[in-house]
């Protein structure tokens, strides 16, 4: 079985300030590993995903996401938060199956 | 390339009235899927279409009916609406079965359950 938790349902930061935003995974078998972001009253957008080519991805908008098998975790950071980074952020995990595992999302403010 | 297009983009509804929400997509995808996304509770999965002709219950079925009516269209159906219901429905399609990719979603339909 596959799960996801994201730690921090609202988060807010200041302009220019580091983003992190903390997902961790449960997963009894390897699993790919997704953030998705939702602008308001918009659909879901891929950001980057986990594939194991690499444990450190990079994704669109400035955003990274490291995966840490040790700590079961794959948190999303960007150096600098913008204005235009505020949205909503979803972690979600996918091992076997045909189905996706998302988390409770995240809310990014970012205060000018 | 629209991508995937749903229809309407709100409804409101009576308690008891029926209604279907429509999905398409234009990437000759083989899976779709249906969600809900409510406050505080992410996106469940309501529905899944593996192929074209196949569909399969998700975590939160209950209320709800699907057709898969050929590879492009995947509809949901509320047979008799209720309050519950009320939420965001988001439709997404993926290649294939594979876990490693990626869902594509549409932009939602709100529906309001009065």
């Amino acid at each position: 079985a596959q799960s996801v938790t994201q730690l921090g349902s609202h988060v807010s930061v200041s302009e220019g300030a580091l983003v992190l935003l903390r997902c961790n995974y449960s997963s009894s078998v390897p699993p790919y590993l997704f953030w998705y972001v939702q602008y308001p009253n918009q659909g879901l957008q891929l950001l980057l995903k986990y594939t194991s080519a690499a444990t450190l991805v990079k994704g669109i908008n400035g955003f990274e996401a490291e995966f840490k098998k040790s700590e079961t975790s794959f948190h999303l950071t960007k150096p600098s938060a913008h204005m235009s980074d505020a949205a909503e952020y979803f972690c979600a995990v996918s091992a076997t199956g045909n189905q996706f595992y998302f988390g409770t999302g995240t809310s990014l403010t970012v205060i000018p | 390339n629209a991508g995937v297009t749903q229809t309407p983009k709100f409804q409101v509804l009576k308690t008891g009235q029926s209604m279907t929400l429509q999905c398409a997509q234009d990437m000759n995808h083989n899976s779709m899927y249906w969600y809900r996304q409510d406050p505080g509770m992410g996106l469940r999965l309501i529905y899944y279409s593996a192929s074209e002709g196949t569909t399969d219950k998700g975590e939160v079925p209950n209320g709800y009916n699907v057709s898969r009516l050929n590879k492009r269209e995947f509809s949901l159906r509320l047979e008799s609406a209720a309050p519950s219901q009320t939420s965001v429905y988001f439709c997404a399609s993926r290649a294939g079965q594979l876990a490693i990719e990626t869902q594509y979603f549409g932009p939602g339909t709100r529906l309001l359950v009065l």
